[in-house]
């Protein structure tokens, strides 16, 4: 189908773990991004990416780590998951056109015991 | 002083109401700007653009003033499938800053 999908949709771990959340997009949408959002804090960038191989920070990447060696692929990796990283993941992703309008997956619910 | 601030709300309306929120931003070369509607524990999405010269979709109006530096969101009519969360989005270059959302219930 296509659209933006994200799994797993739901995860428990625990702390110390690594954990890798993926990112699937048909588009083939040049921008992807990761964000958090926790009570209080809103929608948070983690990392984006403008193409393949291409990969920038944002405003709270400590802690993660992206690859993006395919367009339509963008992994986000917890090295070692720590409980402060308890959170919803969302991937988005954008035309290089047009990256006014970024498309939301679902979500991961992320819980780090 | 944050890009891009919202009342976090909540917003509770009856049915029918007209509610209107307000959205500021720091950046006065801020591009283009928009309103994403959040359902709980749902993913955002996009619900408008936001121009110059305003625009309406149906019971949504959305105007933007540049000089003051804020967008507005008018819903008329309120519906009980509005309740949601409605952020506020400014594009300054890529990527997009979010606002935190402004809540709105709509009751019956």
């Amino acid at each position: 189908d296509a659209g933006i999908t994200q799994s797993p949709r739901y995860k428990i771990t625990e702390t110390g773990r690594q954990v890798t959340l993926m990112c699937h997009q048909t588009w083939s949408h040049s921008y992807m991004f990761w964000y958090r959002q926790d009570l209080g804090h809103g929608l948070r960038l983690i990392y984006y990416s403008a193409a393949a191989d291409i990969t920038d920070k944002g405003e709270v990447p400590d802690g993660y780590v992206v690859s993006r060696s395919k367009t339509e692929n963008f992994p986000l990796t917890l090295e070692s998951a720590t409980r402060s990283q308890t959170s919803v993941y969302f991937c988005a992703s954008s035309d290089a056109g047009g990256p006014d309008t970024q498309y939301f997956g679902p979500g991961t619910r992320l819980t780090v015991l | 002083r944050k890009e891009v601030e919202q009342d976090p709300g909540p917003f509770n309306v009856p049915e029918g109401a007209t509610v209107a929120f307000n959205c500021t931003y720091s950046n006065s070369a801020s591009q283009s700007f928009f309103w994403y509607r959040q359902d709980c524990r749902k993913e955002p999405k996009l619900l408008m653009s936001v121009y110059s010269s305003g625009n309406e979709d149906g019971r949504f109006t959305a105007q933007l003033n540049r000089a003051s530096q804020y967008i507005s969101l008018l819903i008329r009519d309120s519906k009980l499938s509005d309740s949601a969360t409605y952020l506020c989005v400014v594009n300054i270059g890529t990527p997009l800053v979010f606002g935190k959302g402004t809540r709105l219930s709509v009751i019956a």
